[in-house]
């Protein structure tokens, strides 16, 4: 089974300064991969998924990117946060090859913009 | 529009059964989830149904009617750590997961 690498674990911002977020997967190769957000009390929002290398989705216009450099990273970047942007940052991917399979997350990356 | 209803909270006393119920509307449909999520973790997968009908899994039991479009989870012999929230997604038609908002339990001794 794969294992999911996200660092930060926590991260304090202020406003306006740039994010990069990482995440890179063990144990599968070419897994679809995604970037959830998840705000105070609130349920899971898609932000980017992508496929396969330099391949990216991206679902909710905003001032995030996302980038795929290797089969295995996926990187969430920002140029400048916005207090908005707080929340619970997590990546995933599939935990099996079919297109049902349940989702698996990273211990995820709590962002507080200041 | 693609839609999923939960309640946002609920009680219950440690040892007893609580069901939480999750109602969804979507393009197509490829399955249910639920995941369990503790306080400042990553949600973890519960269980999967895309047929009819209750699936045991232990202390937990989910249930799927797609004529309803409607699911439940069913926590039994409750225990102090199923404090948690329960999070429901559909999974439509291009495979795509609708998530609701999550169910917070608050298990009581």
């Amino acid at each position: 089974s794969q294992t999911i690498h996200q660092w930060p674990a926590t991260l304090v911002q202020p406003v306006g300064s740039p994010l990069s977020l990482e995440c890179t997967v063990e144990g599968t190769s070419n897994p679809n991969l995604y970037w959830y957000r998840q705000a105070a009390g609130r349920g899971l929002q898609l932000l980017f998924y992508s496929v396969g290398i330099g391949q990216i989705s991206s679902e909710v216009p905003q001032n995030l990117s996302a980038s795929r450099p290797q089969d295995r990273q996926f990187i969430l970047s920002s140029k400048k946060l916005l207090l908005s942007d707080s929340g619970f940052y997590l990546c995933a991917c599939p935990g099996g090859g079919s297109d049902n399979s349940p989702l698996h997350f990273g211990n995820g990356t709590r962002l507080t913009v200041t | 529009g693609q839609n999923i209803d939960q309640p946002t909270e609920m009680t219950a006393t440690e040892g007893a059964i609580v069901q939480i119920n999750c109602t969804y509307q979507t393009s197509g449909f490829n399955g249910l989830f639920w995941y369990q999520q503790h306080a400042g973790e990553a949600p973890t997968f519960l269980s999967y149904n895309v047929l009819d009908g209750l699936e045991e899994k232990g202390r937990f039991s989910s249930f799927l009617s797609r004529s309803k479009g409607y699911s439940y989870l069913l926590l039994k012999e409750l225990q102090m750590k199923d404090s948690a929230s329960y999070l429901c997604a559909a999974m439509d038609s291009n495979y795509q997961l609708i998530w609701g908002a999550g169910t917070k339990l608050i298990i009581k001794p």
